[in-house]
């Protein structure tokens, strides 16, 4: 699976728009873009995923870069439960079996 | 549907003691796996199994650590004997093969070795 890189840390006010880059100059054609995120004491909760075209849904936004080396995860009104350490992920999705492998991710810090 | 269902939430023992932990997946999926999280070393994956059988578990600290999957619904991991430096949160997640994302994590373990 391809290396990606996080800021450690990262500040909000509650209410903007939470950008939280990745990059991921290594990743393969076939290799998807995973987020997760973990609120603090709970499991890591599955966010989004895509390939190449920017997604959506109702917990946020993935823009992926048209040479696909980065990404930037938007969470669009940013509210203080979203406080947790955000996951960036690149790996081929082969049915499910492929092991899930994290790094230290970026801790988002929604503040009033 | 109850999500992935973890038990304990809380075990503390002593060392030398064996602790076992419990995961139930979710129903339907097929792919179970154990992560261990520690402040020193993060999110680590200790073992998988697709369809109930081991896949990796080069992920397993040591032969102190084992894993079953007895059928679909229950799978289990195991301590023996428990050490100080066992102490984290183990958390299961499952998933379907065929979904190839969308990992489902469970609430944890808090396991804490005296």
């Amino acid at each position: 699976d391809a290396k990606t890189t996080q800021p450690p840390s990262m500040d909000c006010a509650e209410g903007r728009a939470a950008n939280l880059p990745c990059n991921h100059s290594t990743i393969s054609g076939n290799e998807y873009v995973y987020w997760y995120r973990q609120i603090h004491s709970q499991g890591p909760q599955y966010i989004i995923h895509g390939l190449k075209n920017n997604e959506t849904n109702e917990m946020a936004s993935l823009i992926i870069t048209e040479d696909r080396k980065s990404s930037t995860l938007i969470l669009p009104h940013a509210t203080l439960r979203d406080t947790a350490v955000y996951y960036c992920i690149v790996r081929a999705p082969t049915g499910g079996g492929n092991k899930l492998t994290f790094g230290t991710g970026t801790q988002l810090k929604v503040e009033l | 549907d109850a999500g992935v269902i973890q038990s304990p939430r809380h075990e503390v023992t002593e060392m030398g003691q064996e602790v076992t932990l419990r995961c139930k997946p979710i129903s339907g999926h097929n792919s179970l796996f154990w992560y261990r999280q520690t402040m020193m070393r993060g999110l680590e994956l200790l073992i998988y199994f697709n369809n109930n059988v081991p896949i990796d578990d080069s992920g397993m600290p040591e032969d102190r650590f084992s894993a079953k999957m007895p059928n679909a619904s229950f799978s289990t991991l195991k301590i023996q004997p428990s050490e100080p430096r066992d102490s984290a949160v183990y958390f299961c997640a499952s998933t379907a093969l065929a979904a190839g994302y969308g990992y489902t994590f469970g609430s944890g373990t808090r396991l804490t070795v005296v």
